[in-house]
């Protein structure tokens, strides 16, 4: 069974700093990319960032470009993102999504994870 | 950066009743990369098409996509109390990768 295992998600003053993991299970890791997406209370959607199976290629929104860092341990079946100058704005649930192939732009996310809930405020 | 508007934001139909999602681009999704997903009350997001018109494993033939270029469309035929969810397009053919800001479907 496909898993994704969000964490390190909560509550963090604006200006700071948090490194979201998800754990996946139940697949080839190396064998995917994957996205990261967060939705603000009430919203909708907003694409934040992806990485290769490779992990040499990596895309941001212009929202986080410069603030936020994808990464993945292919060892430990893990993908990451590194939270860094955090605002109010940035406060949402974040979800690890799967990418149906090992490239970026020709394929959609296919499995998608809990989500896990970052609040940016004093 | 491609943006993708979703008409109508809601819609209120019956059981029984077909449904017409549309999502509509500001310049050409590169080779018809464009997603749907599914997204029910306090749910994650569901794949349902990609590649405009493919449905994703286990979805039923009641959705089906179609389009090219800068219109999509989702079809929902035979609504169902089930169906009640906030739906998605998304294209994925060229960074930054997009959303619609979703359409909310109501069974009355």
């Amino acid at each position: 069974e496909v898993q994704l295992l969000e964490s390190g998600g909560g509550l963090v003053q604006p200006g700071g700093s948090l490194r979201l993991s998800c754990a996946a299970s139940g697949f080839m890791f190396g064998s995917h990319a994957f996205s990261w997406v967060r939705q603000a209370p009430g919203k909708g959607l907003e694409w934040v960032a992806a990485i290769s199976g490779s992990g040499l290629t990596t895309y941001y929104s212009d929202s986080v470009k410069g603030r936020f860092t994808i990464s993945r341990d292919d060892s430990k079946n893990t993908l990451y993102l590194e939270m860094n100058s955090l605002s109010a704005g940035d406060t949402a649930v974040y979800y690890c999504a799967r990418i149906s192939m090992i490239v970026i732009l020709i394929a959609p996310n296919d499995f998608w994870g809990q989500g896990t809930l970052v609040t940016v405020s004093s | 950066e491609i943006v993708l508007t979703q008409s109508p934001g809601t819609l209120s139909l019956s059981p029984g009743e077909g449904a017409t999602l549309s999502c509509r681009a500001t310049q050409i999704v590169n080779s018809g990369y464009l997603a749907w997903y599914q997204q029910r009350p306090g749910q994650s997001p569901r794949l349902l098409i990609y590649d405009t018109s493919t449905r994703a494993t286990g979805i039923p033939d009641k959705f089906s996509g179609s389009g090219s270029g800068t219109d999509f469309t989702l079809t929902i035929s035979s609504l169902e109390p089930d169906d009640s969810a906030v739906y998605y397009c998304q294209q994925y053919g060229i960074p930054p990768l997009t959303f619609g800001q979703g359409t909310k479907v109501e069974i009355k």
